[in-house]
């Protein structure tokens, strides 16, 4: 079946300008995560979702960072007034429920000129 | 902080049984051992996971040593498509959903 897809695969923003980026999760999968890799290290932890709710924002580094996952399965990563050092692979995972393991999407690519 | 230790790099010739070693010394009895890999400019892809026992897949193996405290991730007949970066992660059962990364062993397969 269909696997998580991410979208725009790749994005360059000039500094300061607002990016939004798009996960569509695999079907019935409750849980979502979004997570920031900077180049040459793995992933790190932005925030989950379970259903509709977000449940833990503690990985987003700043309050320009926001996301939402209005209907329980879109989820969109919204940044703000984006600076160079958000430049990084944005990945987003789906699971079953939040135990169960996580399956990611391709990412994606934020450069910030 | 990443509760596991691999090494940075690793080389294996085609064909041949590659064996990645992984150390998470400080692994608690719920947690368990999970394994992706992260091919160039792709997302991480799920390869295994274990608690305490052996576990065997259409990709790979998993060893888990008696004590938990190591692992060893087996391809059994490396391909050119297995070069990636391979990461072990301990994930805690039932309360930690998030997945905490470390550095990961950069896997060559060679001609």
């Amino acid at each position: 079946g269909a696997g998580v897809s991410q979208s725009p695969r790749y994005k360059v923003a000039k500094r300061g300008q607002d990016v939004a980026l798009r996960c569509d999760p695999i079907s019935g999968h409750v849980s979502l995560f979004w997570y920031q890799q900077a180049l040459g290290q793995g992933p790190e932890f932005l925030t989950y979702f379970q259903n509709e709710a977000q449940l833990d924002k503690s990985g987003l580094p700043s309050d320009r960072f926001f996301a939402e996952r209005p209907e329980g399965s879109v989820s969109t990563l919204k940044i703000q007034r984006t600076q160079q050092e958000d430049s990084a692979v944005y990945l987003c995972a789906s699971s079953l429920d939040r135990e169960e393991t996580q399956y990611f999407g391709p990412g994606t690519r934020l450069l910030v000129l | 902080d990443a509760k596991t230790t691999q090494p940075p790099s690793m080389d294996c010739a085609e064909g041949r049984a590659a064996n990645l070693p992984c150390n998470h010394s400080t692994i608690s009895g719920n947690e368990y051992v999970y394994w992706y890999r992260q091919i160039h400019s792709q997302g991480p892809q799920y390869i295994i996971h274990g608690l305490k026992n052996n576990e065997t897949n259409e990709m790979a193996s998993l060893i888990i040593t008696e004590d938990r405290k190591s692992s060893t991730l087996i391809l059994p007949h490396a391909t050119l498509r297995d070069t990636a970066v391979y990461y072990c992660i301990v994930r805690v059962a039932g309360s930690n959903y998030q997945l905490i990364w470390g550095a990961g062993t950069k896997l060559i397969i060679k001609p």
